[in-house]
């Protein structure tokens, strides 16, 4: 595969229920991250990456915990959310931090539905 | 204040017509400047980036002004596949992209 992929596309869960968001780039990248985007609001960005580290949580509840195991995965681990959380997740990468080309990739996304 | 705003529209035109419209953003700091494009239902994608001279990427012209802290985009000749929400971003020459929610763009035929 080529590009950003991520699992599941779709994801409908309990507000008790405990789910992990899936995403593998394929581009050689060494930073990625978490968006947030709710329906007619900009992408809220949650949490970086850079070279496995931790380099940003944008005030991110603790409900939402990210995970990275290497520089081609990511996860974001969901727990005891609340009907708001509902959006589409969306996970990207860049060559690196330093945002020079202001590129990054975007996977298709992760709609979440919370009950 | 949002950091970035947009007319979120929809801007309706017909094919071959001519569709421009602008982003304005808060921090006088920003660096460096986008545009996106976001189909239905999918995946932000690059479109250009913005210089500060202006530039043009076929049909597609962007135009950066500092001094009233916008971007524009222009699209020339609006084919159907140009039918999409275009999202506006603005860095301080980071990692951190401050998107706009977006204007919807409808091309009918």
């Amino acid at each position: 595969e080529t590009g950003v992929t991520q699992t599941p596309r779709h994801l409908v869960m309990g507000m008790t229920n405990k789910k992990s968001l899936k995403c593998e780039q394929h581009l050689g990248h060494n930073a990625m991250y978490w968006y947030k985007q709710s329906a007619k609001k900009p992408l809220e960005l949650m949490f970086v990456y850079n070279f496995k580290e931790q380099t940003e949580n944008n005030s991110v509840p603790s409900r939402f915990s990210p995970e990275c195991p290497n520089s081609s995965h990511l996860f974001l681990h969901l727990h005891t959310l609340q009907p708001e959380d509902s959006a589409l997740y969306l996970c990207a990468s860049s060559q690196d931090t330093s945002g020079r080309r202001g590129e990054q990739f975007f996977g298709p996304g992760t709609r979440l539905t919370v009950l | 204040r949002k950091e970035v705003e947009q007319d979120p529209g929809p801007f309706n035109v017909p094919e071959g017509a001519t569709v421009a419209f602008n982003c304005t953003y808060s921090n006088s700091a920003s660096q460096s400047f986008f545009w996106y494009r976001q189909d239905c239902r999918k995946e932000p994608k690059l479109l250009m980036s913005v210089y500060s001279s202006g530039n043009e990427d076929g049909r597609f012209t962007a135009q950066l002004n500092r001094a009233s802290q916008y971007i524009s985009l222009l699209i020339r000749d609006s084919k159907l596949s140009d039918s999409a929400t275009y999202l506006c971003v603005v860095t301080l020459g980071d990692y951190k992209l401050s998107f706009g929610a977006g204007t919807t763009v409808t091309v009918r035929a």
